[in-house]
């Protein structure tokens, strides 16, 4: 069965300590992964694709199929980067059906 | 230009009502999903149009759901005889493909759905 596992419901650091949001998946393909942000009073929008392998507002995601995780870092956390985090994957073989995690809220406290 | 837009933003229904939640995506954007989001949980996915295609219907939960993209544009989710259980955010989401392997979805901000 395809699904997403964010094991924190909350995570909550200092600004400026570093960051790591965990996720897991459990896929039997080649899996296409995402991150998804909600902010405050916004809505859902992509932050990251492991595809790009970009860095988007200092966050980075490795895939890593041994251990079958896409965890998000950030080196140093700032008071903006305060929102809900979503996983997500699309096991559709690239129709954009998405399986989202549960959601982490990332909390930064000044 | 505009976003995903939907309506109402909220609805509060009886037991037993039908509603109707509406979906404009961006305009030319082919693709579009609509989604289930309970309080505290991520979004699961529903259906997902291909212009007026519904391509997928896997996710809905019950023979009460039913949604319809008539011209490929606009899209509709309705739900027969509400329960509890409806209560729910539903997010829309569109995305317009590129040719490339993943296609951004863009959101709409959701309906908040309350079943008294």
């Amino acid at each position: 069965a395809q699904r997403v596992t964010q094991p924190e419901k909350l995570l909550s650091v200092f600004k400026g300590a570093p960051v790591e949001l965990k996720c897991n998946y459990s896929y039997s393909g080649s899996p296409e992964l995402f991150w998804y942000v909600q902010y405050s009073r916004q809505r859902l929008q992509l932050l990251l694709r492991h595809i790009s392998r970009e860095s988007i507002k200092g966050f980075t995601a490795d895939l890593n199929k041994g251990e079958t995780s896409f965890h998000l870092k950030k080196p140093f956390a700032q008071e903006e980067d305060s929102a809900m985090y979503y996983c997500a994957l699309d096991g559709s073989g690239n129709t954009g059906k998405l399986i989202f995690g549960q959601g982490t809220t990332l909390q930064v406290k000044p | 230009g505009a976003g995903v837009s939907q309506s109402p933003r909220y609805k509060v229904a009886k037991r037993g009502q039908d509603v109707a939640l509406r979906c404009d995506p961006i305009s030319g954007h082919v693709s579009l999903f609509w989604y289930q989001q309970a309080l505290g949980q991520g979004p699961e996915f529903l259906t997902y149009f291909q212009n007026e295609a519904q391509l997928d219907k896997s996710g809905l939960p019950s023979d009460r759901f039913f949604a319809e993209r008539p011209e490929g544009s606009v899209s509709t989710l309705k739900i027969q005889r509400t329960q509890q259980e409806d209560s729910a955010v539903y997010l829309c989401a569109s995305s317009f493909p590129s040719g490339t392997s993943y296609n951004e979805q863009f959101f709409g901000p959701g309906t908040r759905l309350t079943v008294l």
